[in-house]
């Protein structure tokens, strides 16, 4: 079985400031790693994923996540926020093998203040 | 292209009612999943579809939740004799499932609300 931990459910940061959202995780298999994001009113979209190779991952806006076996985390960092990241961001982890579900944390919500 | 829908995108039932919530997924995805978002927790897993099939019902909180697939696209997920803790936000994902590596693709969610 896997879980995934977030440990922190809310995150305030002004603009322009650096930002890390912490992902833990339990798992007995291999699993991939992601993280999504849903902004105001909208659906969840993948903001990136760890999947093999180069444990540091990046999305196209300039977040990037590094994959630490050993500590078994995933945290998510953006050297830059900008008002337009306040959302809420959802890592999740997927077994290799079988269903392919998502096991998700609880969420952390980035508040980015002017 | 288009991506998944879900219908309605609200809906408000009194205790003891049936509600169907309904998903379109993208087209040629053959995994379809059900996800429930309760406030101030994470999206828990309800079900899981591989075309028509269930393999994985494993999520579902008691027999009052039911689901089913038809032409390996629509899927209806059905709760009888809501309760007021039923009520959360309801999504649906589907991937083409070649691998775990492939994304799932999200629906804007059912947002249930039993009064």
């Amino acid at each position: 079985a896997q879980s995934v931990t977030q440990l922190d459910s809310q995150v305030p940061v002004f603009e322009e400031a650096p930002v890390e959202l912490r992902c833990n995780y339990s798992s007995s298999v291999s699993v991939y790693l992601f993280w999504y994001v849903q902004y105001p009113n909208q659906g969840l979209q993948l903001l990136l994923k760890y999947l093999s190779g180069s444990t540091l991952v990046e999305s196209i806006n300039g977040f990037e996540a590094e994959f630490n076996k050993s500590q078994t985390s995933f945290h998510l960092r953006k050297p830059s926020v900008h008002i337009s990241d306040t959302a809420e961001y959802f890592c999740a982890v997927s077994a290799l093998s079988g269903t392919y579900k998502y096991i998700f944390g609880t969420g952390t919500r980035l508040k980015v203040l002017a | 292209g288009a991506g998944v829908s879900q219908s309605p995108s609200n809906k408000v039932t009194e205790k003891g009612k049936d509600v169907e919530l309904r998903c379109d997924p993208i087209s040629g995805h053959t995994a379809l999943y059900w996800y429930r978002q309760r406030l101030g927790q994470g999206l828990e897993f309800l079900i899981y579809f591989q075309g028509n099939s269930a393999p994985d019902k494993s999520g579902l909180p008691s027999d009052r939740f039911s689901a089913e697939r038809t032409g390996e696209s629509v899927s209806t997920l059905t709760i009888q004799r809501t309760q007021q803790e039923d009520s959360a936000v309801y999504l649906c994902a589907s991937s083409l499932w070649r691998s775990a590596a492939d994304t799932q693709y999200f629906g804007p969610g059912t947002r249930l609300t039993v009064l």
